[in-house]
C-alpha cells in the first residue's frame, strides 16, 4: 500500500497570506490527523478528523481549520499567516478509530 | 488528562553499547502507548506499540520497550546500538477512546563510532 502523501512537501509564504496542505491517507484508512512540529514547541495536535467530521482539535487559533473529504483525504488551511506559523506540518492517518498512527512526511511552510 | 514525559534530550551512546530511552506517561485511562522514530527531514516512523497484552514489547530494527503500570513508564531499549540509529525519538499516548495523541517532547540519538 502507499503511504500517507502529503503536497506541497515545501511551501514560502508571506505574512498576511493564506494557504492549504493537502494530505491523502492510506488507503482504507478513515482517521487523520494534523500537527505541527517546530524547535520550540515540539509536536503539537492540530486536529483529527473521522468520516468527514472533527472529532479532536488542539489548542490553535480559529485561523487553522480543517476538512476531511468523502474519500477521506484531508486538507488544512492556515489564514493571515504569521511569522510564528513557520514549521513543519505533519499528517497521519489511522486504520481504527483508536491505533497508532501512520505519518507522511510533512510540509514545509516558511512564513516570510 | 494525559501527558508524557521523555527524560533527557540528548542521549549519547558508543556503537555496539546498550540504548536506553526514557518515558513516563500520564494518563486516566488505559493508555495506548508509542514509539516512533524521526530522521532528518521526514515523517515520524513507527517503531512500537503497547495497547494491550505482554507488557515487553519488541518493534523494527531490534527496538523494544516495557509496559510497567507501577512505574507509569515505557523505556524504549535497544542492546547494541547502530550509526544508523541516530535519529529523534517519540514516545506518546493516547486513550483507547480516540485518536488523539500526546507526544514528548523527543530524545535526539546520537551514536558515537
Amino acid at each position: 500500500k502507499a503511504g500517507v502523501t502529503q503536497t506541497p512537501r515545501y511551501l514560502i509564504k508571506t505574512r498576511g497570506q493564506q494557504v492549504t496542505l493537502s494530505c491523502s491517507p492510506i488507503s482504507g484508512h478513515r482517521s487523520v490527523s494534523w500537527y505541527q512540529q517546530t524547535p520550540g514547541q515540539g509536536l503539537q495536535f492540530l486536529f483529527e478528523y473521522f468520516s468527514e467530521t472533527q472529532r479532536n482539535k488542539g489548542n490553535f487559533p480559529g485561523r487553522f481549520s480543517g476538512r476531511q473529504f468523502s474519500n477521506s483525504r484531508s486538507e488544512m488551511n492556515v489564514s493571515t499567516l504569521e511569522l510564528g506559523d513557520s514549521a513543519l506540518y505533519l499528517c497521519a492517518s489511522s486504520p481504527t478509530t483508536s491505533g497508532e498512527q501512520y505519518f507522511g512526511p510533512g510540509t514545509r511552510l516558511t512564513v516570510t | 488528562a494525559q501527558s508524557v514525559t521523555q527524560l533527557g534530550s540528548h542521549v549519547s551512546v558508543s556503537e555496539g553499547a546498550l540504548v536506553l530511552l526514557r518515558c513516563n506517561y500520564s494518563s486516566s485511562v488505559p493508555p495506548y502507548l508509542f514509539w516512533y522514530v524521526q530522521y532528518p527531514n521526514q515523517g515520524l516512523q513507527l517503531l512500537l506499540k503497547y495497547t494491550t497484552g505482554a507488557t515487553l514489547v519488541k518493534g523494527i530494527n531490534g527496538f523494544e520497550a516495557e509496559f510497567k503500570k507501577s512505574e507509569t513508564s515505557f523505556h524504549l531499549t535497544k542492546p547494541s546500538a547502530h550509526m544508523s540509529d541516530a535519529a529523534e525519538y517519540f514516545c506518546a499516548v493516547s486513550s483507547n477512546t480516540g485518536n488523539q495523541f500526546y507526544f514528548g517532547t523527543g530524545t535526539s540519538l546520537t551514536v558515537i563510532p
